[in-house]
């Protein structure tokens, strides 16, 4: 079935850097991905979407300086956490859909995100 | 606007018992619904979805759930849990039209297997 891989899986740094997130798309065309932010026992809450080619929509409260979301290829988006706090630590999640749309989207593994 | 609830935050169930993970949505648009699985530090996999068709849908695991309209709800079932199906459940919906469209989450049930 259709695979989206996304890296690093696990990321310990210091306040004050930045730090990427790439989501890939491995067997299939990802026109759209979307970004989602998960804390500790609470559901996915949706922060972008993205999709290949032009700017990502942000949702309501995401600050677009501060999650910069490039998405230049059909198969991967990447997500930039600027100048990262330690509220910025959480579990972010990725999921691409592919260019029919007609089945759910993929999600990726995760990717936890702690800053000290 | 969409929006899901999970009316309970967390199931605790002993193995091999049944089990109902309960789900209602409100929507002004006909809706896609899935249920997801999250297992720890892990992404979500998709346990089943109905986007048309027959109410009663299979989906992995032995799990399924049944679309009831008139009570805008999805509950997911199963008729004998195992200790390896711990792990949080998410109902979702999007719009009705495009599967890969934006999905609305409920806030998740935590399925506690125990022996």
């Amino acid at each position: 079935g259709a695979v989206v891989s996304q890296h690093p899986s696990w990321v310990i740094c210091k306040s004050g850097t930045s730090v990427k997130i790439e989501c890939r798309s491995l067997d299939f065309q990802a026109t759209t991905m979307f970004w989602y932010r998960q804390f500790p026992k609470q559901s996915l809450m949706l922060m972008a979407t993205s999709n290949e080619g032009s700017k990502a929509t942000y949702e309501q409260g995401v600050e677009k300086d501060k999650f910069l979301i490039n998405h230049a290829s059909l198969t991967l988006s990447t997500l930039t956490v600027t100048s990262a706090h330690p509220e910025d630590s959480s579990f972010y999640i990725c999921s691409a859909r592919d260019r029919a749309g007609n089945q759910p989207q993929h999600f990726g593994d995760g990717t936890r995100l702690s800053i000290l | 606007a969409q929006s899901v609830t999970q009316l309970d935050s967390q199931v605790p169930v002993f193995e091999e018992a049944p089990v109902e993970l309960r789900c209602n949505y409100s929507s002004s648009v006909s809706v896609y619904l899935f249920w997801y699985v999250q297992y720890p530090n892990q992404g979500l996999q998709l346990l089943l979805k109905y986007l048309s068709g027959s109410t009663l849908v299979k989906g992995i695991n032995g799990f399924e759930a049944e679309f009831n309209k008139s009570q805008t709800s999805f509950h997911l079932r199963k008729p004998s849990v195992h200790i390896s199906d711990t792990a949080e459940y998410f109902c979702a919906v999007s719009d009705e039209g495009n599967a890969g469209n934006m999905l609305t989450f409920g806030g998740g049930t935590r399925l506690m297997v125990k022996p």
